[in-house]
């Protein structure tokens, strides 16, 4: 069972592009991050959220909670985007964190 | 970046044999985890840590245990590693239970 689902596997664009990575899951949560992994296999921590929006530099996280859905947004993508986003989400109930399988998104120059 | 450190970085060991893997950190965070990557699945959880002597079981815990005398350090120990552990190996630290979870760079352990 798939409790964490995330779309599209694997997302190519060119430079300059508007990106758009969508994860949902089955189940109540309190909190929803998304990582970044590098291709050199480093994880990196990008968003915590648990309603509305989040905006760091080019990266904008949204929730919604009643649709039980997240997407991660990416503008003006850059090569140095390349890597794989990941999506997680904390359940209190199970109290760590289940995580999907990733977006790995390649940006072409 | 958060001071995590994992230990070895790689190894190669064959069936059998025990293998140790050492998280160390120095942001005295009270929440320490590992989990492993496998292609096709997401991480998982192996074990976790809440406090010195404090550990719980994750998600794929069978074959592995856990000890954590200070709060720095958080071992994983594979008894009688089997080729099924071949992974990546990933140890993380956080504050609180569901906080922003802190990443180390990864141990690749392979089993022959």
């Amino acid at each position: 069972k798939n409790e964490v689902e995330q779309s599209p596997q694997n997302l190519t664009a060119q430079e300059g592009e508007f990106i758009t990575i969508n994860c949902s899951y089955s189940v109540g949560i309190s909190a929803l991050h998304w990582l970044q992994q590098h291709p050199g296999g480093g994880i990196v921590s990008l968003f915590m959220l648990s309603s509305g929006k989040k905006k760091h530099g080019r990266l904008i996280a949204t929730i919604n909670i009643q649709e039980k859905h997240s997407s991660l947004h990416i503008t003006a993508s850059h090569p140095r985007d390349s890597a794989v986003y990941i999506c997680a989400v904390f359940v209190g109930s199970q109290g760590n964190l289940i995580f999907g399988k990733g977006t790995k998104l390649s940006v072409k120059p | 970046d958060a001071g995590i450190t994992q230990s070895p970085r790689h190894k190669v060991t064959e069936t059998g044999t025990p293998v140790t893997l050492r998280c160390h950190q120095t942001e005295n965070h009270r929440y320490m985890y590992w989990y492993r990557q496998d292609p096709g699945h997401g991480l998982r959880l192996i074990h976790y840590s809440y406090g010195v002597k404090d550990t719980d079981k994750g998600e794929v815990s069978d074959g592995y245990s856990v000890s954590r005398s200070k709060t720095e350090d958080f071992l994983l120990t594979l008894e009688s590693a089997t080729s099924s552990q071949t992974s990546v190996y990933f140890c993380a630290i956080s504050l609180g239970q569901s906080d922003t979870q802190y990443f180390g760079p990864g141990t690749r352990l392979t089993v022959l």
